[in-house]
């Protein structure tokens, strides 16, 4: 199974927007509405952040919002915050191969 | 207040076998299917196995088919992946994962047991 493609890094200034790109095929993100979006801090389990494509779940800052287009999913942070500085992790259900994660983007906030 | 709880990790010698066990409360646990995912020392997330609620579906990744096995006991709320064959490879963190209903989303993790394959 190929992982999705997401940016090694990206980085903002605090109250900045930055976002994060997440690619696929058809054949996951382009297929189905079940791409989800996890932060994760150093030496911590994956917090879920978004679900199906768009969907927030409750505690979740309404700051972090995402979308798709075509194959390819997109996460946007905006009014960046210090503690938003984590890995994030793009994941897409992928038919036969079930479930697929991107390789993660590390968010620096300047 | 949902809780789920990894355990099982270890050291083990390449070739050898190891069983994790993942332990649920808070919720109905045989209403969810779950899932194993591992992350390497440094490295990105791996979906590696799904169980349904009922037990009766199971997939595996490729990396993991045939020398990995997924089950469950409803009764004991108790989710296990038994890995056989091991290899310097699997060397990683292994989560346990609930979905959020049918959405394919993580919403409740372990907090991840690591299995360290080496001789």
């Amino acid at each position: 199974q190929s992982a999705l493609t997401q940016p090694p890094s990206a980085s903002g200034s605090p109250g900045q927007s930055v976002t994060i790109s997440c690619t696929g095929t058809s054949s996951d993100v382009g297929g189905y509405k079940y791409v989800s979006w996890y932060q994760q801090y150093p030496g911590k389990a994956p917090k879920l952040l978004i679900y199906e494509v768009t969907e927030r779940p409750s505690g979740v800052p309404d700051r972090f919002s995402a979308s798709k287009s075509g194959n390819t999913a997109s996460l946007t942070v905006s009014g960046l915050q210090v503690e938003d500085e984590a890995d994030y992790y793009c994941s897409s259900y992928a038919g036969t191969n079930f479930v697929v994660f991107g390789g993660g983007t590390k968010l620096t906030v300047l | 207040e949902v809780q789920v709880m990894d355990s099982g990790g270890g050291s083990v010698q390449p070739g050898g076998s190891l069983r994790l066990s993942c332990t649920a409360s808070g919720f109905t646990f045989s209403a969810y299917g779950f899932n194993w995912v591992r992350q390497a020392p440094g490295k990105g997330l791996e979906w590696i196995s799904y169980i349904s609620s009922a037990g009766n579906i199971i997939y595996y990744a490729d990396s993991v088919k045939g020398r990995f096995s997924i089950s469950r006991d409803n009764a004991k709320n108790t989710l296990y992946l038994q890995m056989n064959s091991l290899r310097p490879e699997d060397t990683a963190v292994y989560y346990c994962a609930r979905p959020r209903g049918y959405s394919y989303g993580f919403d409740y993790w372990g907090q991840g047991t690591l299995v360290t394959v080496s001789s």
